[in-house]
């Protein structure tokens, strides 16, 4: 069975500060991951994905995420926080074979001070 | 295009009734799937359908049903509502349900059961 973990419920940084959320994974086959995103009372937005291909996955609005398998990590990155950026952030995985069935982490809520 | 519409947008029940929320996909998807969201759970995958037919299923006890028209709306059914039933609603869809897709949110419904 697929998991995910994600390290911090909360996270603040500082505008322009760089921003680092964690996702970790388990798996035991290959995994397809993704990072999605919720502003209060909305539902979630595909901030980027990795399936196969390239280990480092740009996605929208400055963020990006690198795949790291022995690590079994899959951790967000945008190099400068905008206020726009306070949200909650999901990990998800799913893998061949187990349709668009997501397991998500539990949450980071990200909050960008002045 | 439209995005996945979600009706209604919040619902107020009691104990022991039954509620129907209902899932418009984006235009041209034909795989729908719901997703329970609660602050003690998170978000865990309560189905999804494709064709009209329930393709995967999570782990919900069976008051949990849906269906899926041959337009590709989907209805999620709650019946004999319990006060652990309150949750966000999201919807999600796809153009076929493939692991490796991007599944689309809509806003969901907000249930709350007194």
């Amino acid at each position: 069975a697929q998991s995910v973990t994600q390290l911090g419920s909360h996270v603040s940084v500082s505008e322009g500060a760089l921003v680092l959320l964690r996702c970790n994974y388990s798996s035991s086959v290959p995994p397809y991951l993704f990072w999605y995103v919720q502003y209060p009372n909305q539902g979630l937005q595909l901030l980027l994905k990795y399936t196969t291909g390239a280990t480092l996955v740009k996605g929208i609005n400055g963020f990006e995420a690198e795949f790291k398998k022995s690590e079994t990590s899959f951790h967000l990155t945008k190099p400068s926080a905008h206020m726009s950026d306070a949200a909650e952030y999901f990990c998800a995985v799913t893998f061949t074979g187990g349709g668009n069935k997501l397991t998500f982490g539990t949450g980071t809520q990200l909050k960008v001070e002045l | 295009k439209a995005g996945v519409t979600q009706t209604p947008r919040y619902l107020i029940k009691t104990r022991g009734q039954q509620v129907t929320l209902s899932c418009s996909p984006i235009s041209g998807h034909r795989s729908v799937s719901w997703y329970q969201q609660t602050p003690g759970q998170g978000l865990q995958f309560l189905f999804e359908y494709f064709s009209e037919t329930q393709r995967n299923k999570g782990n919900f006890p069976g008051r949990f049903s849906g269906r899926q028209f041959s337009n590709s709306r989907s209805e999620m059914n709650v019946s004999t509502l319990e006060l652990g039933d309150s949750a966000l609603y999201l919807c999600a869809s796809s153009l076929v349900g493939t692991a490796e897709e991007t599944q689309y949110f809509g806003p969901g419904t907000r249930l709350l059961v007194l």
